[in-house]
C-alpha cells in the first residue's frame, strides 16, 4: 500500500534560515510527487510537482525538491525563509488514480 | 474564477443526526475527491469519484456516502454511523481521472462539528 512519511510535524526557524523539510514515501511503481502548502486561513495549493525528467524541480515562491529514487525520499528545500512561509506544508504521492499524503509539517518562521 | 466550492464553511449537527456538505466545481474537472483533515494525521482519503455516476471508497470510507449525479457537483453525507465525525473536510479535482501527474484543486473545506 502506498504511505508517505513526513519526519518533522514542527520546524521553527527564523528568517533567512535555510530549510528542508523531509518526505519519504512507500510504493513500488511510477510515482508522481507532490509537494501542498496550506497558508493560515487559505485553502490548500500546488507548491511544486515532480512526475519525470529532471530530479530537481523548483516550485512557487523559491521553493524546490529532489526526487531520489534510490532513497524513495522528496524533500523539500529552500535556501531562505521568509515570515511569509509560515504554513504547514504536505508531502502527498499518486501512483495511479489517488492522491495520498503525509502527516503535514507546520512551519513557523520569526521575524 | 474557477473553483471548488464548499459550503457551509462551518456547521454543527447534533449526534445521531445525518449531514450532507456540499462540493462544487466550475473547472470542468473528471476526478472529485473528499478528504478528512484531523491535526496530525494530514489528509486521509474518504471518497473518490473518476466520473459522473462512479465512485470509489477511499481509505477511510465506513460511515460516509456520497453521490455522482453530474460532473460538477460531489456531495458527501456524514452518517451517524460515522463514530468521530468532527473534522475539517476538504473537496478536491483534479483535471484527468487517467492523468495521475494530474495536480489537485481544493476547496476551502467544511469544519464539522458534531456534539
Amino acid at each position: 500500500a502506498q504511505s508517505v512519511s513526513q519526519h518533522n510535524h514542527h520546524v521553527i526557524l527564523s528568517e533567512a534560515a535555510s530549510l528542508e523539510l523531509g518526505c519519504n514515501y512507500s510504493y513500488g511503481g511510477t510515482v508522481n510527487l507532490f509537494w501542498y502548502v496550506q497558508y493560515p486561513g487559505q485553502h490548500l495549493q500546488l507548491l511544486l510537482k515532480y512526475f519525470s525528467g529532471d530530479p530537481l524541480v523548483k516550485g512557487i515562491k523559491g521553493f524546490e525538491a529532489e526526487f531520489i529514487k534510490s532513497k524513495f525520499s522528496f524533500n523539500l528545500r529552500k535556501p531562505s525563509v521568509q515570515w511569509s512561509d509560515t504554513a504547514e506544508y504536505f508531502c502527498a504521492v499518486n501512483g495511479g488514480f489517488k492522491t495520498i499524503f503525509g502527516a503535514g509539517t507546520r512551519l513557523f518562521v520569526k521575524a | 474564477d474557477g473553483g471548488i466550492t464548499q459550503s457551509p464553511k462551518y456547521l454543527f449537527r447534533k449526534e445521531g443526526q445525518n449531514v450532507t456538505l456540499s462540493c462544487e466545481q466550475n473547472l470542468n474537472h473528471d476526478a472529485m475527491y473528499w478528504y478528512r483533515q484531523d491535526p496530525g494525521q494530514g489528509l486521509r482519503l474518504i471518497y473518490y469519484s473518476q466520473i459522473v455516476n462512479d465512485f470509489q471508497k477511499g481509505d477511510i470510507a465506513e460511515g460516509y456516502s456520497v453521490s455522482r449525479e453530474k460532473k460538477e457537483s460531489f456531495p458527501l453525507t456524514v452518517t451517524s454511523a460515522q463514530k468521530n465525525p468532527t473534522a475539517f473536510y476538504l473537496c478536491a479535482s483534479s483535471i484527468n481521472r487517467d492523468r495521475a501527474n494530474s495536480p489537485l484543486h481544493f476547496g476551502n473545506g467544511t469544519r464539522l462539528t458534531v456534539t
